[in-house]
């Protein structure tokens, strides 16, 4: 069965800093991998999808992909306290394979 | 204005009763699907829609069951053999399946007590 790894932290970061947030899945030909953002309460938000090798920049966020390590990241640079959420990664299948989240933790 | 409804946002009911979600969406999406969401667990997948008449089980279909008899529509009955049905319940859609991102509604959370 396809499985999708995040940490789930805390991950805590002062305002201005660099967040990572990483996940790793198991099949090793998915070619599919999305982020969502989502605060406590309320449904994921898309934010990011990326499907080759690399990395996808979008204003603050930018998604690596690594496939030759099953590895795929987001970065959010000048971190703001708004960006606190929970970050899910999801990975293509018949449905969207979804990891269990990281929460991440922005301080002012 | 396109997206995904979900009505209601709470719903409370008292157990041994049938309840249905309701999920509309107007993005002309062919696929559909209802997750459940509970705190720590991640997103699990109730059943999925590919197509109109047809839906397919997911990992936790016990307890639940599904019609789309309609594009933009695909409620969820959760019915009295749910053991658990507190939870937030989540419904998506988008363009196919397979490689394709989803889309979610708002949610409604069901409170069964």
């Amino acid at each position: 069965q396809k499985e999708v790894e995040q940490n789930s932290g805390p991950l805590s970061v002062p305002e201005g800093a660099i967040a990572s947030l990483n996940c790793t899945y198991s099949d090793r030909v998915s070619q599919s991998f999305f982020w969502y953002r989502q605060y406590s309460g309320k449904s994921p938000e898309l934010i990011m999808s990326i499907y080759s090798n690399g990395d996808k920049e979008d204003g603050r966020f930018t998604a690596q992909l690594n496939k030759a390590s099953q590895y795929v990241s987001l970065l959010i640079r000048d971190s703001q306290p708004s960006d606190s959420a929970t970050y899910l990664c999801a990975v293509d299948g018949t449905a969207l394979i979804f990891g269990k989240g990281t929460t991440l933790s922005v301080s002012s | 204005d396109g997206g995904i409804t979900q009505s209601p946002k709470y719903l409370f009911r008292k157990e041994g009763q049938n309840v249905t979600l309701s999920c509309e969406q107007n993005l002309n999406h062919d696929a559909m699907y209802w997750y459940r969401q509970d705190p720590g667990q991640g997103l699990r997948l109730i059943y999925y829609s590919q197509i109109v008449n047809d839906f397919q089980k997911g990992d936790i279909a016990e307890g639940y069951s599904v019609s789309r008899e309609k594009k933009e529509s695909f409620p969820l009955t959760v019915t009295s053999a749910q053991k658990n049905p507190t939870a937030f319940y989540l419904c998506a859609s988008s363009p196919g399946t397979s490689y394709y991102e989803q889309y979610f509604g708002p949610g409604t959370r069901l409170t069964v007590t």
